[in-house]
């Protein structure tokens, strides 16, 4: 059965520092999808890894797929308050796609 | 514009009564699916459907069911056998080898 874990899972950061969030997964798959998540709404999708070693950036935010290491990564490079959100990595599996239980991001003046 | 409707947004469940919440898409995609998610936490799988009138159990179907009668529409039913069916429920579309996209999600409270 194909598990997704995410860490950290709580992440307190103040604006302008740099931080990496981590996806690790159980199985073999090389398509791995990061969502964002605001407080009572739905999931937005934010970067679709389909390779080995496939890197997508958007903004601040990149992230990258090492799919011998069974490891995502969506890194965070000089915070600000309107990346404070639930990000989400989901893995796609056999029949259905997994998500990992989100790493809540709280970015401080 | 194509994208994926839940209905209602919010909904109110005596204990005993089953309710349906709405999931139409217009993206012509073939996989659909439902998810629960309690506050603080991830999504939980429910069911899924690759295919009309074909679906599969997820890793919390108990309580929950489903028809996939026509492409667009995969309405989920929460039972009066759901415990503790109060939890935001997120209906998704997708190709079945893709990103998922999500409707805006539906919010059930039991009184």
């Amino acid at each position: 059965e194909l598990k997704v874990e995410q860490n950290p899972l709580f992440l307190s950061m103040q604006e302008g520092k740099n931080y990496t969030i981590y996806c690790n997964y159980s199985t073999t798959s090389d398509r791995l999808y990061w969502y964002r998540q605001d407080p009572g709404k739905s999931l937005e999708s934010l970067f679709v890894l389909l390779s080995n070693g496939a890197v997508k950036q958007e903004g601040r935010l990149m992230a990258s797929l090492d799919t011998k290491a069974r490891l995502s990564t969506l890194h965070i490079t000089a915070a600000v308050h309107d990346l404070s959100a639930t990000y989400f990595c989901a893995v796609d599996g056999d029949d259905d796609m997994r998500f990992g239980a989100g790493t809540r991001l709280t970015v401080k003046p | 514009d194509g994208g994926i409707t839940q209905s209602p947004k919010y909904l109110f469940r005596k204990e005993g009564q089953n309710v349906t919440l709405s999931c139409e898409q217009n993206l012509n995609h073939d996989a659909m699916y439902w998810y629960r998610q309690d506050p603080g936490q991830g999504l939980r799988l429910i069911y899924y459907s690759q295919i009309v009138n074909d679906f599969q159990k997820g890793d919390i179907a108990e309580g929950y069911s489903v028809s996939r009668e026509k492409k667009e529409s995969f309405p989920l039913t929460v039972t009066s056998a759901q415990k503790n069916p109060t939890a935001f429920y997120l209906c998704a579309s997708g190709t079945g080898t893709g990103e998922l996209f999500f409707g805006e999600g539906s919010r059930l409270t039991v009184l």
